[in-house]
């Protein structure tokens, strides 16, 4: 049980270009979900918490305007890097918990590359 | 704020050799803290975790953890490696006892020699 999928797993885009990555929970209902990002030998750093059916929290420093976050269901938490470039290239790895003070289960990832 | 440091970067092992992963902590309370592995390419999975009571915790893999708060520390131990136990190893500390909230440590690489 408590399995999260990502995808795509790995995505390549031109600069400009906006890139929807998506997170599930396969076998439960994720009240809360966060996003992280990870660079190259790197930990992950958290970029956002999101809550079902309301807007996410941004951690400091996080372009909320850029990276878009929706939560539309129990089951679905999107992110979508706009009018990405290079700079945004990292590993995006979601996870999702049963509740705001729930065990975190992670995605396996996705590895964008803006060109 | 809660911080967590994993002093080293790279750890290079004999396969059949003991392990131990170091972690050291910094929180003002009552610390929550987590072992997390990453093979290449892949999300996190869990390894063991730590809240209360038994200062040494059993978890997946073989893998065996020790809370020290003497020392703030929470270091990952393992009797034998495998060459599958390849992978980068986060420790994390969390506010709360269900994992939410968590701050990573930088993470430590483990390479094992065959």
């Amino acid at each position: 049980g408590a399995v999260v999928s990502q995808h795509p797993s790995w995505v390549i885009c031109k600069s400009g270009t906006s890139v929807k990555i998506e997170c599930r929970s396969l076998d439960f209902q994720a009240t809360t979900m966060f996003w992280y990002r990870q660079f190259p030998k790197q930990s992950l750093m958290l970029m956002a918490t999101s809550n079902e059916g309301s807007k996410a929290t941004y951690e400091q420093g996080v372009e909320k305007d850029k990276f878009l976050i929706n939560h539309a269901s129990l089951t679905l938490s999107t992110l979508t890097v706009t009018s990405a470039h290079p700079e945004d290239s990292s590993f995006y790895i979601c996870s999702a918990s049963l509740g705001v003070a729930r065990e975190q289960y992670f995605g396996p990832g996705t590895r964008l590359t803006v060109t | 704020a809660q911080s967590v440091t994993q002093p080293d970067i790279h750890i290079t092992v004999s396969e059949g050799a003991s392990l131990e992963l170091r972690c050291n902590y910094s929180y003002g309370a009552t610390p929550y803290l987590f072992w997390y592995v990453q093979s290449p390419g892949q999300g996190l999975q869990l390894l063991l975790k730590y809240f209360s009571g038994d200062t040494l915790v059993q978890g997946i893999k073989g893998f065996e953890a020790e809370f020290k708060r003497s020392q703030s520390s929470f270091n990952l131990r393992k009797p034998s490696v495998h060459w599958s136990d390849a992978a980068e190893y986060f420790c994390a500390v969390s506010v709360n006892n269900a994992g939410n909230m968590l701050t990573f440590g930088g993470g430590t690489r483990l390479m094992v020699k065959p």
